[in-house]
């Protein structure tokens, strides 16, 4: 399978807690997108990178989110002290640099406790 | 059947009826949009694209519509299927490279 993976698609913790979540994206592409989803919405823009290069941050993305892209391939998004609001689908998609299609993973679906 | 995805986020089509769903999006200046269509537990999948010097594009049983006057984005599915049956969404990219989401309607196909 050559599509966008996510790991793991499932995280229950307790809140306090850290969690990182694994992206890798569709080979050779450059753009690599996060968001959030929670029941009932449309996905949320978390941050994007373009190669290893975080270029752009929803103010979504608080102090206790981080994301990484450090080779450019696969990605992780870190979320310290998780709170119950955490609570969402987290999802990664990945684009070519030549059009604007986004493929995305299954998601990582996070509740916190 | 039709539906305006912010007031009627669910639409129910008989198989083999054509499908209108509906979406209002918010910047003027957005450029490129792109419908979605998203099965339980899965993430979205790409239907199909439109720029905005564009006011029609039709793909595989799928059609999109731009009224960039009101705003408007519409997507008619032809001779809708039980496994058309999903949650689209809308987006619209807005700066840089920051897609927004509509809120998504709910479309079942009753066979």
């Amino acid at each position: 399978d050559t599509g966008v993976s996510q790991d793991p698609r499932h995280k229950i913790t307790k809140r306090g807690q850290n969690v990182t979540f694994r992206c890798d994206p569709i080979s050779e592409h450059n753009r690599l997108y996060w968001y959030r989803q929670t029941l009932g919405q449309g996905p949320e823009f978390l941050t994007y990178f373009q190669n290893e290069a975080q270029l752009e941050k929803s103010r979504l993305l608080s102090n206790r989110f981080s994301a990484e892209r450090p080779k450019g391939s696969f990605s992780t998004l870190e979320i310290q002290r998780t709170e119950q609001g955490d609570s969402a689908m987290y999802l990664c998609a990945s684009s070519p640099l030549a059009h604007n299609e986004q493929f995305f993973g299954p998601g990582t679906r996070l509740t916190v406790l | 059947g039709e539906s305006v995805g912010l007031h009627l986020p669910t639409l129910s089509v008989q198989e083999g009826d054509n499908s209108i769903i509906n979406c209002a999006y918010s910047n003027s200046a957005s450029d490129y949009f792109i419908w979605y269509k998203q099965e339980s537990g899965k993430g979205p999948q790409f239907i199909i694209d439109i720029r905005s010097n564009m006011d029609k594009r039709q793909g595989q049983r799928v059609t999109v519509l731009l009224n960039k006057t009101v705003k408007h984005l519409s997507l008619q599915i032809a001779a809708t299927q039980p496994g058309d049956s999903a949650v689209y969404f809308c987006a619209e990219k807005m700066t840089g490279n920051q897609f927004y989401f509509g809120t998504g309607t709910s479309l079942t196909v009753i066979p």
